[in-house]
């Protein structure tokens, strides 16, 4: 069974710092892995989309790894900003007859002024 | 604009009543997917479907049934057999490597 896990839970940093959000995963046989922001009482928004062939994806202040031998991937987020506090979520697609999502709990980001 | 649309945005339920949620989507994916999403518990899969006049249950399909008649449309029935059905639910399609796309999600109380 496909297991995904995020942490830490919660994060609460000052505006401006960097930071980096982990997410690993059991199943090697990924096929994308995503990242997902949610704001309160709010559908998902998709943040960035990596494949199993690619190693990264970067759009704007945020870059996203993805290590398929660790089962790890991370979310950094430069020069936080108090409009990026929301929840941070990862999800792993199987592919094939597994395409299904499988979604870890979530990173719940404060970002003070 | 493409997008996947969730309806009603909020609805409540007696108890013994089903309901149905609606979505629909124009980005001509092939996958659609329902989720249920309670505080603290993540997302679970409820039901999905890769084609049209098929699909497969996740894993919390008691007290839940969907269609896929058409490929732009899942709808999803909250049964009186699902004894817990207050939460956000959550629609998704997805095709290949552009990932998922999610619906802005309906917000389902039992009253």
């Amino acid at each position: 069974k496909q297991e995904v896990t995020q942490i830490p839970a919660a994060l609460s940093v000052p505006e401006g710092e960097n930071l980096v959000l982990n997410c690993s995963f059991t199943d090697s046989a990924i096929y994308n892995l995503q990242w997902f922001r949610q704001d309160p009482g709010k559908g998902l928004t998709s943040l960035l989309l990596i494949q199993s062939s690619q190693r990264e994806q970067t759009s704007g202040r945020l870059n996203a790894s993805l290590d398929k031998s660790s089962g790890r991937s991370t979310l950094y987020i430069a020069a936080s900003q108090p409009g990026d506090s929301a929840t941070y979520l990862c999800a792993q697609d199987g592919g094939g007859s597994n395409y299904k999502l499988t979604f870890g709990k979530g990173t719940l980001l404060t970002v003070n002024p | 604009d493409g997008g996947i649309t969730q309806s009603p945005k909020y609805l409540f339920r007696k108890e013994g009543q089903n309901v149905t949620l609606s979505c629909e989507q124009n980005l001509n994916h092939d996958a659609m997917y329902w989720y249920r999403q309670d505080p603290g518990q993540g997302l679970r899969l409820i039901y999905y479907s890769q084609i049209v006049n098929d699909f497969q249950k996740g894993d919390i399909a008691e007290g839940y049934s969907v269609s896929r008649e058409k490929k732009e449309s899942f709808p999803l029935t909250v049964t009186s057999a699902q004894k817990n059905p207050t939460a956000f639910y959550l629609c998704a399609s997805s095709i290949g490597v552009r990932g998922a796309f999610f619906g802005q999600g309906t917000r389902l109380t039992v009253v």
